[in-house]
């Protein structure tokens, strides 16, 4: 299966700033979907990353705060706009079918001060 | 996509098989177990699925019970690197997004 990276590995951040997040797979793949884990929580999903279209967010996210870049078929990004403590996580990128298996990348650990 | 309830936390023994129950009452037909597991500060990964029968790959078996509400996912020889968060999620595979549950916190002792 494709390997898939992200970068950077964690940040720590002040808030009201931003931060772009990378996701590399190694080959070309449908479907990329970003996550997020609060601390002590399990996985949310927060968008389907679409190849030359807008992403598809899910109830609670919205565009202005996560923007999503999906620019071709081995690469995402994922801003965090206007961070907050809340938004303290880790934020995970995956590729594979929706339902099917998913394989993920090692996941950004993002603290906001 | 049907609910799932797993045990919050489980130990076994180093060199011991560690099986992990879950539970999936309202199960429906068409409907998939799968099992990840997160081991700590990294990914999810996958680690097995079914529909009905029993399973086995070179990590783990999966065995679902006759009725399909419930399985158990065995790691035969578990190591203290089998440490780990494990996720059952049941799904139909019908382009819904999966459900993550809080899971079962797997310590392998030595």
């Amino acid at each position: 299966s494709a390997v898939i990276s992200q970068k950077p590995s964690r940040d720590i951040c002040q808030r009201g700033t931003s931060l772009t997040i990378q996701c590399q797979v190694d080959s070309q793949v449908t479907m990329m979907f970003w996550y997020r884990q609060q601390p002590g929580q399990s996985l949310t999903l927060i968008a389907t990353a679409n190849q030359g279209s807008e992403a598809t967010y899910e109830s609670g996210f919205v565009i202005d705060k996560f923007p999503i870049s999906r620019p071709n078929l081995t690469f995402s990004t994922l801003t965090v706009s206007n961070m907050s403590p809340e938004d303290s996580s880790i934020y995970l990128c995956s590729w594979g079918s929706l339902g099917e298996t998913q394989y993920f990348g090692p996941g950004t650990r993002l603290l906001v001060l | 996509d049907a609910k799932t309830t797993q045990p919050p936390s489980m130990d076994c023994a180093e060199g011991r098989a560690a099986n992990l129950p879950c539970n999936h009452s309202t199960i429906s037909g068409n409907e998939y177990v799968y099992w990840y597991r997160q081991i700590h500060s990294q990914g999810p990964q996958y680690i097995i699925h079914g529909l009905k029968n029993n399973e086995t790959n070179e990590m783990a078996s999966l065995i679902i019970t006759e009725d399909r509400k419930s399985s158990t996912l065995i790691l035969p020889h578990a190591t203290l690197r089998d440490t780990a968060v494990y996720y059952c999620i049941v799904y139909a595979g019908n382009n819904r997004k999966l459900i993550w549950g809080l899971g079962t916190s797997l310590a392998v002792n030595p």
